[in-house]
């Protein structure tokens, strides 16, 4: 059972257009979204986070758009640069659900932006 | 300041071969720790998580263990490797009542 699912496996993107990266969750007791970038062979790094209290967080060039009757969230980065390519992991979590704090990932997204 | 240090970067173990990856966290004290397991082309599996010392819960059934001798260490285990334990495992930390993970560099295990 997928709970959060990023249906897009990859994404290319030209230099200086924007990238829109999505996910979507099932379950209603996710209170928490973070997006993760990942380079291969290394650990996610943290890249933004939004509470199920707002729909909007946004931090330089990117923003996270949580709609929370959709059960939908996007991450939007504008401009895109080549650096910006890694794969991007969604994550989940809520306090009520899973006590502990444990994420729950999407598969992942790898974005390729060309010069 | 936190962080996270785990090995080896890499490992070539042939099947039925123990296994044994260790993570520890300095500058913090009870955190929580996970171990996630990214196989080739999948995304992240969360196989285990801590909230204290000798306190494991698994999250898939598998041929891997974990344990938790002292408050900053966390162990990944295996008494005989599989072919498909092949993957990317990382070590994660988190503070209690805090979103968000840091992950370790992570580990490449290669059973051949």
């Amino acid at each position: 059972d997928q709970q959060v699912k990023q249906n897009s496996p990859s994404l290319s993107v030209q230099e200086g257009r924007i990238s829109i990266l999505n996910c979507d969750y099932t379950n209603s007791m996710f209170d928490y979204f973070l997006w993760y970038k990942k380079y291969p062979a290394e650990g996610p790094t943290f890249l933004i986070s939004i509470s199920s209290i707002k729909d909007k967080n946004e931090d330089g060039r990117f923003t996270v758009f949580l709609n929370k009757s959709a059960k939908h969230l996007s991450l939007h980065i504008v401009p895109s640069q080549p650096g910006d390519s890694a794969v991007y992991f969604c994550a989940a979590s809520g306090w009520i659900y899973n006590q502990g704090g444990k994420l729950i990932f999407g598969q992942g997204t790898e974005l390729s932006v060309k010069p | 300041s936190q962080t996270i240090h785990q090995w080896p970067a890499t490992l070539v173990q042939p099947v039925g071969s123990p296994l044994s990856l260790e993570c520890t966290v300095e500058g913090t004290s009870n955190p929580n720790l996970y171990w996630y397991r990214q196989a080739a082309g999948r995304g992240l599996q969360l196989l285990f998580y801590s909230v204290g010392i000798g306190q494991i819960s698994s999250e898939v059934p598998q041929n891997l263990s974990a344990s938790r001798p002292q408050d900053r260490q966390f162990i990944l285990s295996s008494k005989k490797l599989l072919l498909s334990d092949s993957g990317f495992y990382l070590c994660a930390w988190s503070r209690k009542g805090i979103h968000g993970y840091t992950f370790g560099s992570g580990t490449r295990l290669t059973v051949v």
